[in-house]
């Protein structure tokens, strides 16, 4: 069975230093990669996707994430975090063949510190 | 583009009583929808899905006579929670996704409390 992994439950990043959340999953095949932003109270806002081409993709509020398809990744990166970006950060996978739900890792909580 | 909305954001009830919740697409045509139940400070937990016209398929342990879905046009989706109780007090999102591609839109979320 698929299965995403969020190894950091939490990560507090000072405002204004760059940021990297870790998201590794199992899966035969290379599935699609989405990373989604949650904030307190509210649904999931999409970050970006990464379906095929190029690994290196660009997403909302200066996000991007990088596919690496040797470690099996889909780390989230930005260069400077805002107070505004405190949230819960969620990666999730749905294999490539067919329509399939999506596979969540638990999430990553992310705290921005002055 | 591709935006959801969810009707109520927020909802108290009696126990015993009867909740509906709308999910709307309110740009694009959803040929699926999803449900999700949210305890606090956990990820999502995936309830039902469904499919504009057919019934909704359930999740493992989900029960479908206490947690209705009908999805009766292509951008609208509602969940009824029969019979409410306590524990079912949760944080429920409903997510959409075009025929386009397998990428899923989320609504805002819904807060029941049932008292």
């Amino acid at each position: 069975a698929q299965s995403v992994t969020q190894p950091d439950i939490h990560i507090t990043v000072s405002e204004g230093a760059s940021l990297e959340l870790r998201c590794n999953y199992s899966y035969g095949a290379t599935p699609y990669l989405f990373w989604y932003v949650q904030s307190p109270g509210q649904g999931l806002q999409l970050l970006l996707k990464y379906f095929s081409g190029d690994t290196l993709v660009q997403g909302i509020k200066g996000f991007e994430a990088e596919f690496k398809r040797s470690q099996s990744s889909f780390n989230l990166r930005k260069p400077s975090v805002h107070w505004s970006d405190a949230a819960e950060y969620f990666c999730a996978v749905v294999p490539p063949s067919g329509y399939s739900t999506l596979t969540f890792g638990k999430g990553t909580m992310l705290l921005v510190s002055p | 583009g591709a935006v959801v909305s969810q009707h109520p954001s927020r909802v108290i009830c009696k126990s015993g009583t009867s909740v509906k919740i709308e999910c709307r697409s309110l740009d694009f045509q959803a040929t699926t929808m999803f449900w999700y139940r949210q305890f606090p400070k956990k990820s999502l937990m995936l309830m039902a899905t469904s499919n504009e016209g057919s019934k909704a398929t359930y999740e493992q342990g989900v029960e479908k006579d206490k947690f209705l879905i009908n999805h009766a046009s292509l951008t609208l989706s509602t969940l009824t929670v029969t019979s409410a109780h306590p524990e079912d007090s949760s944080f429920y999102i409903c997510s959409a996704r075009t025929s386009r591609d397998e990428t899923q839109y989320f609504g805002p979320g819904t807060r029941l409390l049932v008292l």
